[in-house]
């Protein structure tokens, strides 16, 4: 089956520690993103990549890195540097960069920074 | 970023009947406007995309309308059923962003 796969499910992380979280699809689109959800807001952009090899910032990107050295992967590294971390973290992809194409979400990774 | 208003933020409507949201956002420089329906434990999945002004596009007991002149797009649910019950998540796009921004989202229960 064609999806986009998040993992892992929920992780625990100690303070000042980078943890990486791994989104992986297998729907040959060329355009990836990471969203963060915290309450009450909307889903909030980190990264997001058109193609393979190039990524731009979103509005909130300080404390992450990605990279997108292949079509399928795009993980993202949230650093030591992110102040608050602890967030629900959502991957989409989109078969373009087209921003009236309809984006394919996985199902987020809880991350908890205790 | 545009600013993007859902209401309301939560809503609770009676099996069987019908039921509308709303999701405002910038009318300069639109470009589209993603609808996105998120059910709990699960992923966001696309409901619509629209991009012209006037548009009204239907799933099944699920349909939208789109104004761009005014910056709004209704989302209305027909005799409403236990599997609507989700957040609805709107995400308007204009040209001068290259990326969506997501509204809060319209947090829906049947009651039945």
């Amino acid at each position: 089956d064609g999806g986009i796969t998040q993992s892992p499910k929920y992780l625990f992380r100690k303070e000042g520690q980078n943890v990486t979280l791994s989104c992986e699809q297998n729907l040959n689109h060329d355009a990836m993103y990471w969203y963060r959800q915290d309450p009450g807001q909307g889903l909030r952009l980190i990264y997001y990549s058109q193609i393979v090899n190039d990524f731009q910032k979103g509005d909130i990107a300080e404390g992450y890195s990605v990279s997108r050295e292949k079509k399928e992967s795009f993980p993202l590294t949230v650093t030591s540097a992110q102040k608050n971390p602890t967030a629900f973290y959502l991957c989409a992809s989109s078969i373009t960069g087209d921003r009236d194409t309809e984006a394919f979400f996985g199902q987020g990774t809880r991350l908890t920074v205790v | 970023i545009l600013n993007v208003e859902q209401s309301p933020q939560s809503l609770h409507v009676q099996e069987g009947d019908s039921t509308n949201f709303t999701c405002s956002f910038p009318s300069s420089n639109f470009y589209a406007l993603h609808w996105y329906r998120w059910e709990t434990a699960k992923s966001p999945e696309a409901l619509f995309v629209m991009t012209l002004n006037g548009d009204e596009k239907k799933k099944g007991r699920i349909s939208a309308t789109l104004n761009t002149k005014e910056g709004y797009s209704y989302l209305y649910i027909k005799g409403s059923q236990p599997e609507d019950s989700a957040t609805y998540l709107c995400a308007p796009a204009n040209f001068g962003n290259e990326k969506l921004t997501f509204g809060t989202g319209t947090r829906l229960t049947i009651i039945p």
